[in-house]
């Protein structure tokens, strides 16, 4: 069974770092591209990061680009995101996800996801 | 960056019912385009990708359609674990890979 298993979320203060994790069991972890994708509470998702199988392509979204920073570990199954200079509208559920790699592509769909890890930034 | 807009973004139905959801996108996007569906304090979960293949293990009353900029998600008869909220994503321009607002299902 594919597992992901998101740890490293909790409270912070503006301006600080946090990283997050991801375990990644019961399939081929250095086959497949992963993701960080992020929910704000009661809002709707978005795609923070992506990495391909490995590490040969990396992408962000606007609104974390130069304060985050995603790698991987394929000797360990393991998916992080350096978090840096953290703002208030960070604030969010954090899941891990697991590119499907349809048809060969590097990107597309993602499948499964963890449970989150929530990552809250205030004073 | 590609926009993916979703209507509506909520609406109301009753078991039985037929429900369709659209996504438009802001340029083509081929059929690279997937649906979620989410319920409360649950992860997403993938239910249709390249606009109209059904993932494995979904029921056959969820169906996809669609390419270009304009999409849909129907559920032919809505079943009560079907309330939820759905969500579109693009997977043509990376990056970033993008989301609609998403549409949330409630019960009438």
């Amino acid at each position: 069974e594919v597992q992901l298993v998101e740890s490293g979320g909790g409270l912070v203060q503006p301006g600080r770092s946090l990283r997050l994790s991801c375990a990644a069991s019961g399939f081929t972890f250095d086959d497949y591209a992963m993701h960080w994708v992020r929910q704000a509470p009661g809002k709707g998702l978005e795609w923070v990061s992506g990495i391909s199988w490995n590490s040969g392509s990396i992408g962000y979204a606007d609104s974390v680009k130069g304060r985050f920073t995603i790698s991987r570990d394929n000797a360990k199954n393991s998916l992080y995101l350096q978090m840096n200079s953290l703002r208030a509208e960070d604030t969010a559920l954090y899941y891990c996800a697991k590119d499907v790699g349809y048809s060969g592509y590097d990107y597309s769909w993602f499948d499964p996801w963890g449970q989150g890890t929530l990552v809250t930034v205030s004073s | 960056d590609i926009q993916m807009t979703q209507s509506p973004s909520s609406v109301s139905a009753s078991v039985g019912d037929r429900v369709t959801i659209t996504c438009r996108a802001s340029q083509g996007i081929s059929s690279w385009l997937a649906w979620y569906q989410q319920k409360p304090g649950k992860a997403p979960k993938l239910l249709i990708y390249a606009a109209s293949s059904l993932q494995s293990g979904v029921p056959s009353r969820f169906s996809g359609s669609g390419s270009g900029t304009d999409f849909t998600l129907t559920i032919s008869s809505l079943q009560p674990e079907d309330f939820a909220t759905y969500y579109c994503q693009q997977a043509n321009s990376f990056p970033p890979l993008t989301f609609g607002g998403g549409t949330k299902v409630e019960i009438k």
